[in-house]
């Protein structure tokens, strides 16, 4: 089975800084999608951002990037020109490329960022 | 654009209480998903349904049931509360697919176990 591990249960920026939040990951699968998650306080989950384990690129959205570094099994996340509505929890998740995964995410415990005005 | 969504939103029960939490979605997702959303643990899967009348267990399926009778809703029950079961409940839905497609997820409904 897939374990995803964070390992900074709180983060902190100042606004307008740069934050990296660490992403690991275990699995003995080659293909797979890892993803990251943005949880405000309203409860919503809003996807940030996804990779492919099949591409070499980082994925980038806008301001969110990340550092995806398949042999390490590590997937951070990147938050740069940090706002003060970025403040929420995020979770990394995993899910499987097989047709039998259903789609399946595997989540890591999360981490809240508080983002200092 | 509805969405993921569930119901109720809140609820307080006592131990030993049964009630059902009822998910809805309107984009015509094949696969509908249960998690729990507990301090330090993040989101962990309780059920799952890759289609209409077809479900299937997850990572913390005891305690609970599932159904889904019709491809838009997918129920998850709780027969007989307990403490342990109070949490932020999650429905997620996707289309069938092996690629990157993401889960939708709804707001989430806030259980309390007396």
């Amino acid at each position: 089975a897939q374990t995803v591990t964070q390992s900074q249960p709180e983060m902190s920026v100042q606004e307008a800084e740069t934050v990296t939040l660490s992403c690991t990951y275990d699995t003995s699968e080659s293909d797979y999608y890892l993803f990251w998650y943005k949880q405000p306080p309203s409860r919503q989950m809003i996807l940030v951002i996804r990779q492919e384990a099949y591409k070499q690129q980082n994925a980038t959205e806008n301001r969110f990037s990340v550092n995806f570094q398949k042999a390490a099994k590590s997937f951070s996340l990147k938050i740069s020109d940090s706002q003060l509505g970025d403040a929420a929890m995020y979770f990394c998740a995993y899910r499987s490329a097989g047709g039998t995964s259903y789609g399946k995410l595997t989540f890591g415990q999360g981490t809240i960022l508080t983002v200092h005005p | 654009n509805a969405g993921v969504t569930q119901t109720p939103k809140f609820r307080v029960l006592k131990t030993g209480q049964s009630m059902t939490l009822l998910c809805a979605q309107d984009m015509n997702h094949e696969y509908m998903y249960w998690y729990r959303q507990d301090p330090g643990m993040g989101l962990r899967l309780i059920h799952y349904s890759v289609g209409e009348g077809t479900t299937a267990k997850g990572e913390v399926p005891d305690g609970y049931n599932v159904s889904r009778l019709k491809k838009q809703n997918f129920l998850l029950g709780l027969e007989s509360a307990a403490p342990s079961q109070t949490s932020v409940y999650f429905c997620a839905s996707s289309i069938r697919t092996d690629g990157n497609q993401p889960q939708h997820f709804g707001d989430g409904t806030r259980l309390s176990i007396l």
